[in-house]
């Protein structure tokens, strides 16, 4: 089982829909979870990032996690077509002196004006 | 807002070429990483760097692979001989802090695309 699944889409929204991308997780070590955004030929750009189980708003976006069923969830208000990229789900591993991150494969998001 | 920096943005080597790629991490962080993207794959660790030496690698950093701070704002990646299979983007990421990752999130750079002939 991959450490992290993340569907790789891609998702096509008309512009003004809700839009909810997901991952699911095997390790119960992981610590941190976020959301990147990615634009073509750009790096990850931090989005969202939490700790505990439950959700946390930033304007029109929202980060859920749900440590007990491996699940995180971030939930895009009023879709632009700006939103469109991709979108990787993130969850850091703590090592000796520092963390890494594992990636999931990335949602491809599109949104239609 | 102040910005991890990667150059060259494209680099093209032949095989068996030495290739350094740069990074400027934001100038208040103290930990420092490599992250590879092969075409249509997941984003996966290579390496961080703390206090000018590694903290971490992953399999994949094998001694073709090394890492420097050479001064007070740079920090490079070298690949002794590159071979095909190396051609990827390569994203260099930097946090204030390591631990956990506490509020001390990673900051990615625009990423270096290498590509190996």
């Amino acid at each position: 089982q991959k450490e992290v699944e993340q569907d790789p889409g891609p998702l096509s929204v008309p512009e003004g829909a809700i839009v909810s991308l997901n991952c699911t997780y095997s390790n119960s070590a992981f610590q941190y979870f976020m959301w990147y955004r990615q634009y073509s030929r750009k790096g990850p750009e931090l989005l969202m990032y939490t700790y505990s189980s439950g959700n946390k708003e930033d304007g029109r976006f929202t980060a859920q996690v749900d440590k007990s069923s491996k699940y995180i969830s971030l939930f895009i208000r009023d879709s632009q077509p700006s939103d469109s990229a991709t979108y990787l789900c993130a969850m850091t591993i703590a090592m000796d002196s520092s963390y890494k991150l594992i990636f999931g494969s990335g949602t491809r998001l599109l949104v239609r004006p | 807002e102040p910005e991890v920096t990667q150059t060259p943005s494209h680099q093209v080597t032949q095989m068996g070429q030495e290739v350094i790629l740069r990074c400027v991490p934001i100038s208040n962080h103290l930990y420092f990483y490599w992250y590879r993207q092969i075409l249509g794959q997941k984003v996966e660790f290579l390496v961080s760097f703390y206090n000018n030496e590694i903290s971490e690698k992953s399999e994949i950093f094998d001694d073709q692979f090394s890492v420097e701070r050479p001064d007070g704002s740079n920090f490079t990646l070298k690949i002794r001989s590159t071979k095909l299979e190396d051609s990827a983007m390569y994203f260099c990421a930097s946090s204030r802090l390591g631990g956990t990752g506490r509020e001390s999130p990673l900051h990615f750079g625009n990423g270096t695309r290498l590509t190996v002939t």
